[in-house]
Order: structure tokens, then sequence, then C-alpha cells
């Protein structure tokens, strides 16, 4: 079975400083990892995919991510928080024969003007 | 292309009628998942279709939901009767491969009252 822990339901951070979203995994194969971003009554959109190629993976909005398999972790940066990256991020993985994406509970991030 | 579609985007329904939840996947997607988003619990996989075909349904809270995908381009979720703890967002999601990651649609927000 895989499952995603992700560390602090809620994060706030001013606007310019530094977004840290913690995601940590457990796979027995190798995982294929995303982050997706959900804005207030909309779908999720996927921000960055990890698939076996390089660790350090970068997505849409100046979101970027690692894969440290050694420390079984996926975690989500970005440089300098904007407004508009207000709104609730999951993690998910999933690899192998299982088809099954399977999600984090989600961490809302807030932005401080 | 136009993404995943579904449609309500809202419904609000009375304990015991027939809801019908509709979506239209991206072409030449052949994997499509029914998801659930509750505060509760979270995002819960539903169901899987791969070419057209359920293959994991176990996720199926009760006889009561019922899911079809006649065809490539469409697929219902059915509940009948609905009780007011089915309340939640439905989402939709298509994928031609776990290692690209699914394409969600924006969401059927039920409330059974």
């Amino acid at each position: 079975a895989q499952s995603v822990t992700q560390l602090g339901s809620h994060v706030s951070v001013s606007e310019g400083a530094l977004v840290l979203l913690r995601c940590n995994y457990s796979s027995s194969v190798p995982p294929y990892l995303f982050w997706y971003v959900q804005y207030p009554n909309q779908g999720l959109q996927l921000l960055l995919k990890y698939t076996s190629a390089a660790t350090l993976v970068k997505g849409i909005n100046g979101f970027e991510a690692e894969f440290k398999k050694s420390e079984t972790s996926f975690h989500l940066t970005k440089p300098s928080a904007h407004m508009r990256d207000a709104a609730e991020y999951f993690c998910a993985v999933t690899g192998g024969s299982n088809y099954k994406l399977t999600f984090g509970k989600g961490t809302l991030l807030t932005v401080n003007p | 292309d136009a993404g995943v579609i579904q449609s309500p985007r809202h419904e609000v329904t009375e304990m015991g009628q027939e809801v019908t939840l509709r979506c239209k996947p991206i072409s030449g997607h052949n994997s499509l998942f029914w998801y659930r988003q509750t505060m509760m619990r979270g995002l819960e996989l539903l169901i899987y279709f791969n070419n057209n075909v359920p293959i994991d349904d176990s996720g199926m809270p009760e006889d009561r939901f019922s899911a079809k995908m006649p065809n490539a381009s469409f697929s219902t979720l059915k509940i009948q009767p609905s009780e007011p703890r089915d309340s939640a967002v439905y989402f939709c999601a298509s994928s031609f491969g776990q290692r690209y990651g699914y394409t969600f649609g924006s969401g059927t927000r039920l409330t059974v009252v």
C-alpha cells in the first residue's frame, strides 16, 4: 500500500517569503509523485510531477520539488510567495501496478500582505 | 482541449431523490476516475475505469452508488436514494498513464437536504 503524509495542515507566510510545504511518502515500489493545487471552488490542477527522471522537478507558477529517496520526501518550495499562491496543496503518490493516486490530506497555504 | 468536463457544477436535492453526475474525459485518455472530497475524509477514490471497463469499485461506499461508462467519452455516477451524508464535492479525472498524472474536472458540489 502507498501513503502520503503532509506535515502541517495550515502554513502561513508573508508575501515574498519562502514557501515550504512538506510531503513524505510510503511506497514499496518506485513511486511517481505529484503536487496538485486547489483554488477555492475549483478542481485540482497539476503543479509538477516526479516520474524517475531528474530528482529536482520544476513546475508551474515558480514552484519546484526535490525527490529524496533516502528521506522518502518530496517537499514543495517556492522562493518568493505571491498573494495568488494562496490555495490548498495536495501531495499524491502512485506507482508500480497501482493505478490509484493516493492523496495526502492537504496543506492550506495562506499568504499575508 | 477543453479538459475534463463535469456537470452539473452544483446540485441541491432532497433526501431520497436520485442524483446523476456526469463526466466527459479528455479525448484519448483511457483511464477515468471518480473521487469524492469531504472535509472529514479528504479525497477518496470511488471507482476506476480502464478502457471503459470498471476495474476497481471498492471505494464505492454503498449499493446506493453506481457508475457507468458506456463509451470512451462519457461516464455517470448515480446515487439512489441520496442521503445527507452524501453531500460532498465529486470529481472526475482522466489519464493516459499513471506517470502523466491525472487531469481533474472542476467538480460537482452535491448538497442533499
